[in-house]
């Protein structure tokens, strides 16, 4: 069974940084490129960013560029957001979801973790 | 790049079909069969419906089938039931650096 399991949210300042992780199982997590999307609260999906199988290919929304960077390892089967110079924007259910094969959606998501920026 | 448009809200009565269009421009839904539709119930993940405009994953109900024209795809949902009351969101590939865009979500009402 296919799992994606984010951590890592919480409350944090402005200006501040958070690491988010997602922890995946039930799939060769190496053959598949992998997404963050993001949800403010009562708001509608955004697309964050999503990095290709060997790390190689990374691509990001505009609003973050300069301030998120996404990573994997691949022997851990881990995903990772790194996410730096946060703003009360960036406030979301940041969800962890696996590229399908046939490319441009998402077949597999997890359960999301908040992040709040406030002071 | 912009946010596609779906209308806000859509209901109909079980057993009824609906459909929720999802309009973009040319440099997204109409230069792509790359549009996928996701269903979001209140506090969960999203759950893919549909993927390259009509193709249904495994175990996603053929009640609900999807279509383009031109710029605007639609979700079609037939024969409602009360389980399929949820927000619904489109995305296309865009072919930018935002490599994909989400509509706003409509949410869908079974009376």
């Amino acid at each position: 069974e296919v799992q994606l399991v984010e951590s890592g949210g919480g409350l944090v300042q402005p200006g501040g940084s958070l690491r988010l992780s997602c922890a995946a199982s039930g799939f060769t997590f190496s053959s598949y490129w992998m997404t963050w999307v993001r949800q403010a609260p009562g708001k509608g999906l955004e697309w964050v960013a999503n990095i290709k199988q060997d790390g190689s290919e990374k691509y990001y929304v505009d609003s973050v560029k300069g301030r998120f960077t996404i990573s994997r390892d691949n022997a851990k089967n881990s995903l990772y957001l790194q996410m730096n110079s946060l703003r009360a924007e960036d406030t979301a259910v940041y969800y962890c979801a696996r590229d399908n094969l046939s490319g441009w959606n998402f077949d597999y998501w997890g359960q999301g973790t908040l992040v709040t920026v406030s002071s | 790049q912009s946010a596609l448009t779906q209308p806000a809200s859509v209901s109909g009565s079980p057993g009824q079909s609906i459909t929720i269009s999802c309009t973009g421009t040319s440099s997204d839904v109409g230069g792509y069969n790359y549009v996928s539709w996701y269903q979001q119930h209140p506090g969960k993940a999203p759950k893919l419906m549909i993927y390259d405009v009509s193709n249904r994953p495994s175990g996603v109900s053929n009640r609900f089938s999807g279509s383009k024209s031109g710029n605007t795809a639609s979700l079609t949902i037939s024969g409602l039931q009360a389980e399929d009351e949820a927000d619904y969101y489109c995305s296309s590939y865009t072919g930018s650096s935002t490599l994909v865009v989400f509509g706003g979500g409509t949410k869908l009402t079974v009376l």
